[in-house]
């Protein structure tokens, strides 16, 4: 069966620092993967999804980025965090094929709190 | 282009009554409709999901949703809840792209 798994689960880092959020997927091959934010008591922000290695689409504009190193990994970086950066981060990833109506699986999710 | 609305933002029920989640959207194609919950901290679990076939469709927990074509709906019901189903709602739907609601909030009262 496939997992998902990100980490770390929870962050707290000053303004200015860097980041990096982890995600890998196991169990299947070629998976679309994505970075979602949710802010505090509000809805999913889509920030990245990727179809294949060193393919990104970023959805938002911002001090963000994101990259896929491997097949099942995806990682979410920043050089410098803004207070706005905080929020929880969900990632997550889809099979390809029309068979799985694009199903979206998700992480378990990382909380980062920018201080 | 799609959307997806869930008019309610929180749905407060009492223990063991039926509750109904409202989620409709718009599509100019066929479209394949789900519903996740997010449990407090937690990442979002798929709950149920439509993508052909009958319209109504369960989940092992009691849930179950009807796709109404005609009203663009796609509702979550459940005849008695527990305090366990406390939790964020999200309707989504995906043709062109995975588009999700803005969530329902349900809080089960004791």
């Amino acid at each position: 069966s496939q997992t998902i798994h990100q980490w770390p689960a929870t962050l707290v880092q000053p303004v200015g620092s860097p980041l990096s959020l982890e995600c890998t997927v196991e169990g299947t091959s070629n998976p679309n993967l994505y970075w979602y934010r949710q802010a505090a008591g509000r809805g999913l922000q889509l920030l990245f999804y990727s179809v294949g290695i060193g393919q990104i689409s970023s959805e938002v504009p911002q001090n963000l980025s994101a990259s896929r190193p491997q097949d099942r990994q995806f990682i979410l970086s920043s050089k410098k965090l803004l207070l706005s950066d905080s929020g929880f981060y969900l990632c997550a990833w889809s099979p390809t094929g029309a068979s799985s109506g694009n199903t979206i699986y998700f992480g378990e999710g990382s909380w980062l709190t920018v201080v | 282009a799609q959307s997806v609305t869930q008019l309610d933002s929180q749905v407060p029920v009492f223990e063991e009554a039926p509750v109904e989640l409202r989620c409709n959207y718009s599509s100019s194609v066929s479209v394949y409709l789900f519903w996740y919950v997010q449990y407090p901290n937690q990442g979002l679990q798929l709950l149920l999901k439509y993508l052909s076939g009958s319209t109504l469709v369960e989940s092992i927990n009691g849930f179950e949703a009807e796709f109404n074509k005609s009203q663009t709906s796609f509702h979550l019901r459940k005849p008695s809840v527990h305090i366990s189903d406390t939790a964020e709602y999200f309707c989504a739907v995906t043709g062109q792209n995975f588009v999700f609601g803005p969530g329902t909030r349900l809080s089960v009262l004791p």
